[in-house]
């Protein structure tokens, strides 16, 4: 089965900190996205990786940078947490190119508190 | 902008069958139709995904408009394990394309 793991369930942290939020895939995908999610609002894309050191800006990418050293893994940073940030983080994953509409992995969810 | 519309919420009766809508006026001829859902606390699961043809799988069966502006997610017979929030996506899954989703429906299941 394809895996998407994200490192950490629960996290506590507290303003001004920086946040790693990791996530790493087995199934050799190129394609990775990091969404939040707020109750009200959906899924909303803060970034997407489709290839080693590459990046793209989501629809709410402020306040964020991204990672992707190593095609497994993509990391979600915050370089200065906010309270504003408290949410729900998904990471996802799928194949590119041309494999009969590439269906879309998630992980479990990191629910980030700043306090 | 989401590229779908979906009614925000549903309920249905235990053991009859569920439809759910989804609008993609905008859908290129590229683009999948995915559905997803997201049970309480998960993150979202795939569900079926078509093209053109319609779709079934032994979670659900997928319908295509012919103009592939619409389509509708059938549970052929919703349990209570049903009850989550169901997201309809269009995406071509290459190229630099974002993947965007919309609010999704809530569907409650009435026992």
């Amino acid at each position: 089965d394809v895996k998407v793991t994200q490192s950490s369930r629960y996290l506590v942290k507290r303003t001004g900190e920086k946040v790693f939020l990791e996530c790493v895939q087995d199934m050799d995908h190129e394609n990775m996205f990091w969404y939040r999610q707020d109750p009200g609002l959906g899924l909303r894309l803060i970034y997407f990786s489709y290839d080693v050191k590459m990046k793209e800006k989501g629809d709410i990418p402020e306040g964020y940078s991204v990672s992707r050293e190593k095609k497994e893994r993509f990391s979600l940073i915050l370089e200065s947490a906010s309270t504003n940030q408290t949410s729900m983080y998904l990471c996802a994953s799928s194949f590119r190119a041309g494999r009969s509409g590439n269906t879309i992995y998630f992980g479990e969810g990191s629910w980030l508190t700043v306090v | 902008d989401a590229k779908t519309t979906q009614p925000n919420s549903m309920e249905s009766n235990e053991e009859e069958p569920v439809h759910l809508p989804c609008n993609h006026s905008t859908i290129s001829g590229t683009d999948y139709i995915h559905w997803y859902r997201q049970l309480p606390s998960q993150g979202p699961e795939y569900v079926i995904h078509g093209l053109t043809s319609n779709v079934n799988n032994r979670m659900a069966s997928l319908a295509i408009a012919e103009d592939r502006k619409s389509s509708t997610l059938i549970l052929h017979r919703a349990t209570l394990r049903d009850a989550a929030v169901y997201y309809c996506v269009t995406w071509a899954g290459f190229g630099n394309e974002k993947l965007t989703f919309g609010t999704g429906t809530r569907l409650t299941i009435i026992p």
